[in-house]
């Protein structure tokens, strides 16, 4: 079945700096890549997304790329500011189950 | 109106003890699941039921009974709760087709004493 790593678990920035997460996934029939955010307490909600027959998407300060030959994605935030800090998680969907699988999630925490 | 709801939002109970926890969702969406979030925030699914009908069932133990009476409703019921099931149970839901997007209710944070 799919298998979704992501790294780092943990990452601190500084505010107004750039934050990357990355993630590879096993399924290569996997066509559908979201990222969900979780702040303190609060349910998952998703930020944005991406398709197989994509490379990049991006929506204003957030980024998604992925690289099917490698199985590779990645969620890129510019300029972050203090409410950004939340837990965030990648996701594969696809294959024969198409069932979604949750990376295990970064801890972002953006120091003011 | 929340779109997702679950309850309670707390649980707190004994070992031993059988629970149940409500779903519903307003989006009209064909398809409902339940998460598992435990306490390193893994989120891993459990159930998935399309139109009333059980689609995926997770390597779970068979004290966790999903139910769907309808499209609109998934409720788990959990028997013989024990130690180990204390975690946050997420409800979610999503529409067929393209746009996967998940929809999750607020959780339930169940404790098990």
């Amino acid at each position: 079945g799919e298998n979704v790593e992501q790294h780092p678990s943990t990452l601190s920035v500084q505010e107004g700096d750039s934050a990357v997460i990355k993630c590879t996934y096993s399924d290569s029939a996997s066509n559908y890549f979201p990222w969900y955010k979780q702040e303190l307490g609060k349910r998952p909600q998703l930020i944005i997304d991406i398709r197989s027959n994509v490379g990049e998407k991006k929506d204003q300060r957030i980024a998604v790329t992925l690289n099917k030959t490698t199985k590779h994605f990645s969620l890129h935030i510019t300029e972050t500011q203090p409410e950004d800090s939340a837990v965030y998680f990648c996701a594969a969907r696809g294959g024969a189950t198409n069932k979604l699988i949750f990376g295990t999630g970064t801890l972002l925490a953006v120091q003011p | 109106d929340t779109a997702v709801s679950q309850t309670p939002k707390y649980l707190v109970t004994q070992m031993g003890n059988d629970k149940s926890i409500k779903c519903e969702q307003n989006l009209g969406h064909d398809t409902m699941y339940w998460y598992k979030q435990d306490s390193k925030k893994f989120l891993k699914i459990m159930f998935s039921y399309n139109n009333k009908e059980l689609i995926i069932n997770e390597t779970v133990p068979n004290r966790f009974s999903p139910k769907s009476p309808d499209k609109a409703h998934l409720n788990l019921h959990i028997n013989s709760l024990e130690l180990g099931d204390s975690a946050v149970y997420f409800c979610a839901s999503s529409p067929i087709g393209e746009n996967e997007k998940l929809f999750f209710g607020s959780g339930t944070q169940l404790s098990v004493l």
